[in-house]
């Protein structure tokens, strides 16, 4: 099953404005949540992660919001910049010790000049 | 500091034949996991490893796959014999294993191709 679900496969973006990734998650046991953002060729790089005790996290241009009776977490770039290009994967990790992370399946973005 | 090393970046190989992947991680970083990309989708866990010990290999296909983390710091992945469904991005990454958010740095990972 899909602990974790980006439903948009890609979005596209201009230059400067708000980008807005979103992020669903089913289990009520993760504790914290994270933004890892992936170029072509490379590996996940984290990006801003969030507590389950709290609801926002700010860090320079990115922001993620967490909704808990929702179950939705989503990651805002404001502004967005070309460079901003990659694939976002939202991750999720269990509480209890648990060391892992669980992934969504990711998100395009694409940022127009 | 030097991040997260795998080697082979890439590698193409005929059904089953064998392949391994290695992974030298952050130095320090005692929690070492392999993880699986297949085409478009999330990395998923194959296995994770404190110190030397697996401690997590419930999503390891183990009748064709095998870890080792010898000494707790290098670590290798080993396929025999390989499958055309084993193409995928096989990713290592590494954490202090600390409370917290307990983020994982990635390697740029193997990329591997079953013809």
């Amino acid at each position: 099953d899909q602990q974790v679900k980006q439903n948009s496969p890609s979005l596209s973006v201009q230059e400067g404005r708000i980008s807005i990734l979103n992020c669903d998650y089913t289990n009520s046991m993760f504790d914290y949540f994270l933004w890892y953002k992936k170029y072509p060729a490379e590996g996940p790089t984290f990006l801003i992660s969030i507590s389950s005790i709290k609801d926002k996290n700010e860090d320079g241009r990115f922001t993620v919001f967490l909704n808990k009776s929702a179950k939705h977490l989503s990651l805002h770039i404001v502004p967005s910049q070309p460079g901003d290009s990659a694939v976002y994967f939202c991750a999720a990790r269990p509480r209890q010790g648990a060391q892992k992370l669980v992934f969504g399946q990711g998100t395009r973005l694409t940022i127009n000049p | 500091e030097a991040g997260v090393v795998q080697s082979p970046r890439y590698k193409i190989i005929e059904k089953k034949q064998p392949v391994a992947f290695w992974c030298n991680p952050i130095s320090g970083h005692n929690t070492l996991y392999w993880y699986r990309q297949n085409l478009g989708q999330g990395p998923e866990l194959l296995i994770r490893y404190e110190n030397e010990e697996a401690v997590d290999d419930s999503q390891l296909p183990k009748d064709r796959f095998s870890a080792e983390r010898l000494k707790g710091v290098d670590s290798t992945l080993k396929i025999q014999p390989a499958e055309l469904g084993d193409s995928a991005v096989y990713l290592c990454a590494s954490s202090l294993g600390v409370r917290g958010a307990n983020v994982l740095t990635f390697g740029a990972g193997s990329r591997l191709t079953v013809l």
